[in-house]
């Protein structure tokens, strides 16, 4: 119950393109929904958030969208460029606030 | 403002052997959890240190320990080494246990022989 389902594994973009990552959970009590970059040899950098009681968040190229009917929320990259190949990861927390992470998804942008 | 720092950067160590990493929280923050991300996989939760303390502790076992000291800054220490913990070993901090986003330092990079 305490898993977080990410998919695809791997996605190939081109530049411009919008690249949509999903992330599926069971715990009813997770609270929080967070995605991280992660470039290789590097810590996870945290790009957006997300609470259950709000059905979409934009930061800047990143959208968030979340169902919590579904227990499904997914992240959306506008105009993708090079710069955005990187490893993402969604996660979840409850109230203990111990992240439980996706398996990742590993995004390509070709020029 | 200093992000979260870990060293060292990198570690070779053989079996059996015993091995520590360190940690310096975010300025300004009181709360170090602990992770490790083998090869191609998600961060797991190893534990989270408040107040010198050990708060919550994921499914590792007690071969894994930690520490906090009074300025916050933790070490994580791992005994009898496996060659499954290679791994690279992220510290994470936060401005108390219900604070909702953590920042990640660069991690450790662990390899076992």
């Amino acid at each position: 119950q305490q898993q977080v389902k990410q998919s695809p594994q791997s996605l190939i973009v081109q530049k411009g393109g919008i690249p949509i990552i999903n992330c599926a959970y069971e715990n009813t009590a997770f609270d929080y929904f967070p995605w991280y970059q992660q470039f290789p040899g590097k810590g996870p950098a945290l790009l957006i958030a997300i609470r259950p009681d709000v059905s979409e968040k934009k930061e800047g190229r990143f959208t968030i969208s979340f169902n919590k009917s579904a227990k499904q929320f997914s992240l959306h990259i506008m105009d993708s460029q090079p710069g955005d190949s990187a490893t993402y990861f969604c996660a979840a927390s409850g109230s203990a606030r111990q992240l439980t992470f996706g398996s990742g998804t590993q995004l390509t942008v070709l020029p | 403002d200093a992000g979260v720092t870990q060293s060292p950067t990198h570690l070779i160590k053989t079996r059996g052997q015993q091995v520590t990493l360190r940690c310096s929280p975010k300025s300004g923050h009181d709360t170090v959890s602990w992770y490790q991300q083998a090869l191609g996989q998600g961060p797991q939760f190893i534990f989270q240190y408040y107040e010198e303390e050990e708060r919550q502790r994921g499914n590792f076992p007690d071969r894994f320990s930690g520490h906090q000291f009074p300025n916050y800054s933790s070490e994580l220490n791992v005994n009898a080494l496996l060659l499954g913990d290679s791994a690279l070993y992220l510290c994470a901090s936060s401005l108390g246990t219900r604070e909702e986003t953590q920042y990640f330092g660069p991690g450790t990079r662990l390899l076992v022989l």
